[in-house]
């Protein structure tokens, strides 16, 4: 099974609002990715956590934070975000080893629209 | 640093029609090469990978070799179909470095009957 489960997968929120996106797999994966894609864009790099540490934050704005709790979640919660946030938030997880072989298994998606 | 280039799109084909999507990689050593499918309305799927020169990765009819003397990951099909319909990316996972993925820009497919 190569599962990852995001929920919710629309979101609508307004500017000032505070809500969390959330990821989770249940196949043993010690690496886990936020990506960001806009519309007929490939997706962007967020942030990778690594055996439940951040690893990578590609500059990403303070208003997305991400959280993982265990290895199996992985959440990005959103504040005062901006119009331009808009887009089909993907998570990612993969067996965490640094070799190039290590292969990510996306989930469906969040789609997120800002007003 | 490491990069993809992959063939513009979109590309319309009639159903039955060979399949080819071109992608081509700059980087150091030797990367793994995939290949991810994306549906209307729905996250990446993996589709096929090679992870060492001249390996082919091949899935529901589609294939791709990696070509280290061309640095080239080509996306082929001999027949389409309409469910074949969605936007193809090639990716590379650089060889020095783990968790870091470089995608192409894409590739959309309509097959119409």
């Amino acid at each position: 099974d190569t599962e990852v489960t995001q929920t919710p997968k629309h979101l609508v929120m307004g500017m000032t609002n505070k809500k969390s996106l959330k990821c989770e797999q249940h196949m043993g994966h010690r690496a886990m990715y936020w990506y960001k894609q806009k519309a007929k864009k490939p997706p962007e790099l967020m942030f990778v956590y690594s055996y439940e540490k951040l690893s990578i934050n590609e500059s990403v704005p303070s208003r997305f934070s991400p959280e993982c709790p265990n290895s199996s979640l992985l959440n990005l919660h959103l504040h005062a975000l901006q119009p331009e946030d808009s887009a089909l938030y993907l998570c990612a997880s993969s067996q965490g080893g640094m070799g190039p072989t290590d292969t990510q298994y996306f989930g469906p998606g969040t789609r997120l629209t800002v007003l | 640093g490491d990069s993809v280039t992959q063939m513009e799109g979109p590309v319309t084909l009639s159903e039955e029609a060979f399949l080819t999507i071109n992608c081509t990689y700059t980087a150091t050593g030797y990367p793994s090469l995939f290949w991810y499918v994306q549906y209307p309305g729905e996250g990446l799927q993996l589709l096929l990978k090679a992870t060492k020169a001249d390996d082919k990765g091949s899935n529901k009819g589609f294939e791709a070799t990696y070509r280290k003397e061309t640095t080239s990951f080509h996306l082929e099909k001999g027949s389409v179909q309409v469910s074949d319909s969605a936007v193809y990316f090639c990716a590379l996972s650089p060889a020095n470095t783990g968790n870091q993925f470089y995608f192409g820009t894409g590739t959309s497919l309509t097959v119409i009957p």
